[in-house]
């Protein structure tokens, strides 16, 4: 059962406006984790932001915001003030559990490939 | 910074040739991870290792996959024999109390 999903395959945006990227997520978990993960072209896996199930407030780190609606079983990537370097695959992902010998492990999103046009 | 290493970058091979990666996490990473992805789908793990220990293989296709982490540092994946469908992204990720996981440049292989 896919337990991470990301329904738009590709998105398109104007340089320097904000655009948000949609996950959703099934877990009967009450512990976990939500990290989205930007890949560029060149394939490496570089972290943007995460968030706890426990967390009260949403995360933010700079430019990324996460739009964290836990009865929704949402994680939606905010990114405010696009830039052309934004453009790359982006992947929802979450670990489950606070313990256990493969805690830790991620379950990744088919992912959101977004464009940013000048 | 600290990186995860990874070599090579990038490997074709034939069909049913014997093929290997390696991984070198950030030092003093205790748990490293093994993942696959294949072409325009989300990395899905093959193998997580605690030091040098297997704590979760289970998508591993052990008929014709093998990894190890001897001294728990280091870490080589390997396939025997390759399959054209083992065309895909290899990437090492480590993290220190299986919190953020830091992953490395990956090794894109080409099975012809």
């Amino acid at each position: 059962a896919q337990k991470i999903t990301q329904t738009q395959p590709g998105m398109f945006v104007q340089e320097k406006e904000a655009v948000t990227l949609d996950c959703t997520y099934d877990t009967s978990d009450p512990s976990y984790g939500l990290f989205w993960y930007k890949q560029p072209s060149s394939g490496e896996m570089i972290f943007l932001i995460y968030q706890g199930s426990y967390d009260q407030q949403n995360a933010t780190e700079g430019r990324y915001s996460l739009n964290f609606q836990k009865a929704r079983k949402s994680a939606n990537l905010v990114i405010s003030a696009s830039q052309l370097g934004d453009s790359a695959m982006y992947f929802c992902a979450m670990r489950e559990g606070t313990g256990g010998t493969s805690y830790g492990k991620l379950t990744f999103g088919q992912g959101t490939i977004l464009t940013v046009h000048p | 910074e600290a990186e995860v290493a990874q070599s090579p970058r990038y490997k074709i091979t034939e069909k049913s040739q014997a093929v290997a990666f390696w991984c070198d996490p950030i030092s003093g990473h205790a748990t490293l991870y093994w993942y696959r992805q294949i072409l325009g789908q989300g990395p899905e793990l093959l193998v997580q290792f605690q030091d040098e220990s297997v704590v979760d293989d289970s998508q591993l296709p052990k008929d014709r996959f093998s990894a190890e982490r001897l001294k728990g540092v280091d870490s080589t994946l390997k396939i025997q024999p390759a399959e054209l469908g083992d065309s895909a992204m290899y990437l090492c990720a480590s993290s220190v109390d299986r919190n953020e996981q830091f992953f490395g440049p990956g090794t894109r292989l080409t099975v012809l």
